[in-house]
């Protein structure tokens, strides 16, 4: 079966840096999604990577290791608006995304 | 980046009627839009795939004739809950793909209350 593993909570510190991390097993991989989404709303884009690597987008980076089937967001200087679920979800080889549960992200002053 | 909207953003109604929710690129033209359930505290749920001009692709135990999308237009999907009851209280968000096959674009989301 399909499977994305990411923890259910963390919490971290304003001004902090926090690492969540996302396994998968998928049927075929074609790419890794993070999107952010607060409470009440829907999903915005955070990263894509398809390629093992690291992609930075200002305070915002992601790891891909497709030989491990992981990956892992890490957010740097830590705001209070940064707290939010965390969504993993891999695209399988039908070109579907499978999400995972989610981390919500608690962030303390 | 682009921008999806869904309308009504809430929606209250009577157990038993039927309720439309739509779905619209405003910025670029959605060849394939799709539906999610996320109840409380769970993750996105893929209700269904949508192609403008063909029958909507249903997930493994979603009724197509409870839940009816129509995508008329490149720009326009519809979702209709029909006889609605308490159990289809969620929020419901439509997403878009766009031109470069790995964006996909999100809905601020529809909560339906069902009473």
């Amino acid at each position: 079966g399909q499977n994305i593993d990411q923890p259910t909570e963390m919490t971290a510190t304003e001004g902090a840096i926090v690492q969540i991390n996302c396994t998968y097993q998928t049927s075929g991989f074609n790419g890794l999604f993070w999107y952010q989404q607060h409470a009440g709303e829907a999903p915005t884009f955070l990263s894509y990577n398809v390629l093992d690597g690291l992609e930075e987008k200002g305070r915002f980076s992601s790891f891909l290791s497709r030989s491990k089937g992981y990956s892992y967001l890490l957010l740097k200087e830590l705001q209070m608006k940064d707290s939010a679920s965390y969504l993993c979800a891999v695209r399988d080889s039908n070109y579907q995304l499978i999400w995972g549960a989610g981390t919500k992200l608690i962030i303390k002053p | 980046g682009a921008v999806v909207s869904q309308h009504p953003s809430w929606v209250i109604c009577k157990s038993g009627t039927s309720v439309k929710i739509e779905c619209r690129s405003l910025d670029f033209q959605a060849t394939t839009m799709f539906w999610y359930r996320q109840f409380p505290k769970q993750s996105l749920m893929l209700m269904a795939t949508s192609n403008e001009g063909s029958k909507a692709t249903y997930e493994q135990g979603v009724e197509k004739d409870k839940f009816l999308i129509n995508h008329a237009s490149l720009t326009l999907s519809t979702l209709t809950v029909t006889s609605a009851h308490p159990e289809d209280s969620s929020f419901y968000i439509c997403s878009a793909r766009g031109d470069r096959d790995y964006e996909q674009f999100f809905g601020p989301g529809t909560r339906l209350t069902v009473l």
